[in-house]
């Protein structure tokens, strides 16, 4: 089992769209949990960065985490084209701690259309 | 403030040639990390340097694969003897530690070796 799994998708949605990027994990360790953004053909850029259980807003971001069913979100509230990218979640190895080699999850297509 | 630099960020290699992809890291960053993104996968952590310091090599493979971070210039990822399995996005990340322990990776546009 994969320590953090993730559905590569596709997605596809229309411009204004709530949309919703999941990951599950299986180390009950991990408490520090990261979300990037990786357009075609660039590096990854961190986007979100939470600890342990609870939400975390940034504009028009949400990050959210359920320690008990080992399972973090991702939220976009109104969707633009510029949003299409790939989503990665990430963990770092150190279990609890916030630095150290980090673990993907395979990452989630999306695409927002006009 | 330049981000993380990767050099070349496209490489092109025949069989059993060596690779060397080169990362500059932020300015005030000490801390290497070099990850791997195979078609179709996810990013796979390789190794984790400081100056002049290997500190985890566990993602890496056993054979063909080293990495330095010296004292002055950039960290280096060599490969040699390439084969096509080796066709894949390398990526550079560097860090600084702040107190508390809090960290944020940064990382590069990434080299892309095609092994022919």
């Amino acid at each position: 089992q994969k320590e953090v799994e993730q559905d590569p998708g596709p997605l596809s949605v229309p411009e204004g769209a709530i949309v919703s990027l999941n990951c599950t994990y299986s180390n009950s360790a991990f408490q520090y949990f990261m979300w990037y953004r990786q357009y075609s053909r660039k590096g990854p850029e961190l986007l979100m960065y939470t600890y342990s259980s609870g939400n975390k807003e940034d504009g028009r971001f949400t990050a959210q985490v359920d320690k008990s069913s080992k399972y973090i979100s991702l939220f976009i509230r109104d969707s633009q084209p510029s949003d299409s990218a790939t989503y990665l979640c990430a963990s770092p190895l150190g279990g609890g701690t916030s630095y150290g080699k980090l673990t993907f999850g395979q990452g989630t297509i999306l695409t927002v259309h006009p | 403030n330049a981000g993380v630099m990767q050099n070349p960020r496209h490489l092109v290699r025949r069989r059993g040639q060596e690779a060397r992809l080169r990362c500059s890291p932020m300015k005030g960053h000490s801390h290497v990390y070099w990850y791997r993104q195979l078609p179709e996968e996810g990013l796979k952590f390789m190794v984790y340097l400081q100056k002049e310091n290997i500190i985890d090599e566990s993602g890496m493979p056993k054979e063909r694969f080293s990495a330095e971070f010296p004292k002055e210039g950039p960290s280096i990822l060599r490969i040699q003897q390439v084969v096509r399995g080796d066709s894949a996005a390398y990526f550079c990340a560097s860090s600084s530690r702040l107190a508390g322990g809090q960290e944020t990776q940064y990382f590069g546009p990434g080299t892309r070796l095609l092994v022919l």
